[in-house]
């Protein structure tokens, strides 16, 4: 049981470059998110999807995409990197979105740096 | 969700039981209490959480008051791997996952 996972681990990219952060849960879990933590801040919602073919806007969605076509995968898109979007990216996963009794799970993050 | 009230920063000796608090005067009937940790910016880690009685895991026990206006958590016997930032999160269920706020949380040093 792997838990959430997430890759790449660390990524460097020029601005305007695209690319896909990847993350994959095996607790089947309906619910899932992406957010953003920048030097010293707490947590900030980017989007997260209730369930597969289901996505919806968090916090600061700008400049980001996401799809879900499994349960198990949501990856996160950057459509043209621009350097304040360097930051350290986090996908967690829940069993239910709508029961206040279950946790969610972190993955390890993908710390990414824009130039 | 109920905004939460932690203390900045706090120091604990290694081996010794460490007693974090939280303030969450306006929480909801309905609204769990969550701990979760963050060490060295690794993803946050899930603790303990509870609706109205006390809790206990392999981690830690968490306290919640009989108003539920306040909670503790208690790491029994820290140790220096218990270095971390801890939040204190207060939620129900419907889209409070996707609304979730960390907040500032406690910082928690372990000394030798």
């Amino acid at each position: 049981n792997a838990g959430v996972t997430q890759t790449p681990k660390f990524q460097v990219l020029k601005t305007g470059q695209s690319m896909t952060l990847q993350c994959a849960q095996d607790m089947n879990h309906e619910y899932m998110s992406w957010y953003r933590q920048d030097p010293g801040m707490g947590l900030r919602l980017i989007h997260y999807s209730v369930g597969a073919g289901i996505t919806d806007q968090g916090e600061v969605p700008n400049g980001y995409n996401v799809s879900r076509s499994t349960t198990e995968d949501f990856p996160l898109r950057l459509l043209s990197a621009a350097p304040s979007q360097t930051s350290v990216y986090f996908c967690a996963s829940s069993y239910s979105i709508w029961d206040g009794n279950t946790e969610a799970f972190f993955g390890q993050g993908t710390r990414l740096t824009v130039v | 969700d109920a905004k939460t009230t932690q203390p900045p920063s706090m120091d604990c000796a290694e081996g010794r039981a460490a007693n974090l608090p939280c303030n969450h005067s306006t929480i909801s009937g309905n609204e769990y209490v969550y701990w979760y940790r963050q060490i060295h910016s690794q993803g946050p880690q899930y603790i303990i959480h509870g609706l109205k009685n006390n809790e206990t895991n392999e981690m830690a026990s968490l306290i919640i008051t009989e108003d539920r206006k306040s909670s503790t958590l208690i790491l029994p016997h820290a140790t220096l791997r218990d270095t971390a930032v801890y939040y204190c999160i207060v939620r129900a269920g419907t889209d409070s996952w996707g609304k979730l706020q960390f907040g500032a949380g406690t910082q928690v040093v372990v000394t030798p």
